[in-house]
């Protein structure tokens, strides 16, 4: 089964802090990797994606990709209080399906 | 620019009731279509995905169907309602290369009691 894993956290940081968020996923041939962020009883909004090996960066947001560790991370420069929700790690698999962790719960404390 | 909707926004239905959950897409044609349900505290699970009018995948086996009559609709529909459908539905379009990201509606929150 393939599989999308993420801490549940939740991860509190103060705020002005780095927040990493971190995903790991089973399946070699995934395509195409996603963060999305879901505020409590909302439906998700995507914050990045990211297609190829490296670094891509989007104001405070950094998306990291290892396809050899098969390693996908978020940095959250500067948090906000407002980043307070849950991350979803999405990865597009070898048959075009996109598959979810869990999630992991960001408390960014004032 | 391109808005997804879905309807109803809350939904509290009795067992064995059935459910029909729309979905429409503005601002683009020819999407990819999916429904997916998410349950109190768990990461989403997709269950249907379409590519065209009337073409419909399913992922999951479970008394819910859906349906694509036009171009930009995408309805779920349930004849007989269990308690374990209760969940939060989410519908999502993405253009037509299947790699390439979905975009969510806002959802309807159905609680079966």
């Amino acid at each position: 089964q393939k599989e999308v894993e993420q801490n549940s956290g939740p991860l509190s940081v103060p705020e002005g802090a780095i927040a990493s968020l971190n995903c790991t996923y089973s399946d070699r041939g995934s395509q195409s990797f996603f963060w999305y962020r879901q505020y409590s009883g909302k439906s998700p909004e995507l914050i990045m994606s990211i297609y190829s090996n490296g670094d891509k960066e989007d104001g405070r947001f950094t998306a990291q990709l290892n396809k050899a560790s098969q390693y996908v991370s978020l940095l959250i420069r500067d948090s906000q209080p407002s980043d307070s929700a849950t991350y979803l790690c999405a990865v597009c698999d070898s048959s075009y399906k996109l598959i979810f962790g869990s999630g992991t719960r960001l408390l960014v404390r004032p | 620019s391109q808005t997804i909707h879905q309807w109803p926004a809350t939904l509290v239905q009795p067992v064995g009731s059935p459910l029909s959950l729309e979905c429409t897409v503005e601002g683009t044609s020819n999407p990819n279509l999916y429904w997916y349900r998410q349950a109190a505290g768990r990461g989403l699970q997709l269950l249907f995905y379409s590519v065209g009018i009337g073409q419909i995948s399913s992922e999951v086996p479970q008394n819910l169907s859906a349906s694509r009559p036009q171009d930009r609709q995408f309805i779920l529909s349930s004849k007989k309602l269990l308690l374990s459908d209760s969940g939060f539905y989410l519908c999502a379009w993405s253009r037509g290369v299947r790699t390439d990201t979905q975009y969510f509606g806002p959802g309807t929150r159905l609680t079966v009691i």
